[in-house]
């Protein structure tokens, strides 16, 4: 079983700071996705990394993979309380036909 | 609407009996899964499956049966609950192999 670690597991921050995430894994993904989740709703994808050392930007959210493809940060720039949310990633392996999540980080945005 | 619709939202049901949790999706995606969210443990796969009539387990099958007898439509069935099985259920589904996936808004069933 892959499995993928994401630190930390709560982080309760200030608007207008900024933070970052972690998901890790011993695993190599052939691709890696991120989630939000808000409560009583399902997740919803933010973004897809595949390459190694891919840097993509949602807005004030930067997303970055691994150059080995076994771990990825986000970064979110001068947090708002709207950002406040479950953050979930999951790893894929090439013809596995499911993905492994991680357990997630519960980020709460203070005004 | 096209989307993937779960239902009931919510169930509370009594260890030892049988309950059925739905799944439809209206996207004719190829890829269906059934994942069980609990504190601590994230997203745990159940049952998927990759077309009508195939299905394979996943990281947590015990005590879960499913089917696909169209591609729309993927029930989870709890034969016998136990109280081990209170969590949020989510159903997912995904076009491709290895693509995003889409999620349900999830069933909270209580087993007590």
């Amino acid at each position: 079983t892959q499995l993928l670690e994401q630190s930390p597991q709560f982080l309760s921050i200030q608007e207008g700071e900024n933070l970052t995430v972690y998901c890790n894994s011993s695993s190599v993904f052939s691709s890696l996705q991120w989630y939000r989740q808000e409560p009583g709703e399902g997740p919803v994808l933010l973004v897809t990394v595949v390459t190694g050392g891919e840097v993509k930007k949602l807005k004030r959210l930067t997303f970055q993979f691994g150059d080995a493809r076994k771990d990825s940060s986000l970064h979110i720039t001068a947090a708002q309380p709207g950002d406040t949310g479950l953050y979930l990633c999951a790893g894929d392996n090439t013809n596995a036909g499911k993905s492994t999540f991680g357990d997630g980080t519960t980020l709460t945005v203070k005004p | 609407d096209a989307g993937i619709t779960q239902s009931p939202r919510y169930k509370i049901t009594e260890t030892g009996r049988q309950v059925t949790l739905m799944c439809h999706q209206t996207w004719s995606h190829s890829y269906m899964f059934w994942y069980r969210q609990d504190l601590g443990h994230g997203l745990r796969l159940i049952y998927y499956s990759a077309a009508a009539d195939i299905t394979d387990k996943g990281e947590v099958p015990d005590g879960y049966v499913v089917s696909r007898s169209k591609t729309e439509n993927f029930p989870l069935t709890l034969e016998s609950a136990t109280r081990s099985q209170t969590s949020v259920y989510f159903c997912a589904s995904s076009s491709v192999q290895d693509s995003p996936l889409h999620f349900g808004n999830g069933t909270r069933l209580t087993v007590t």
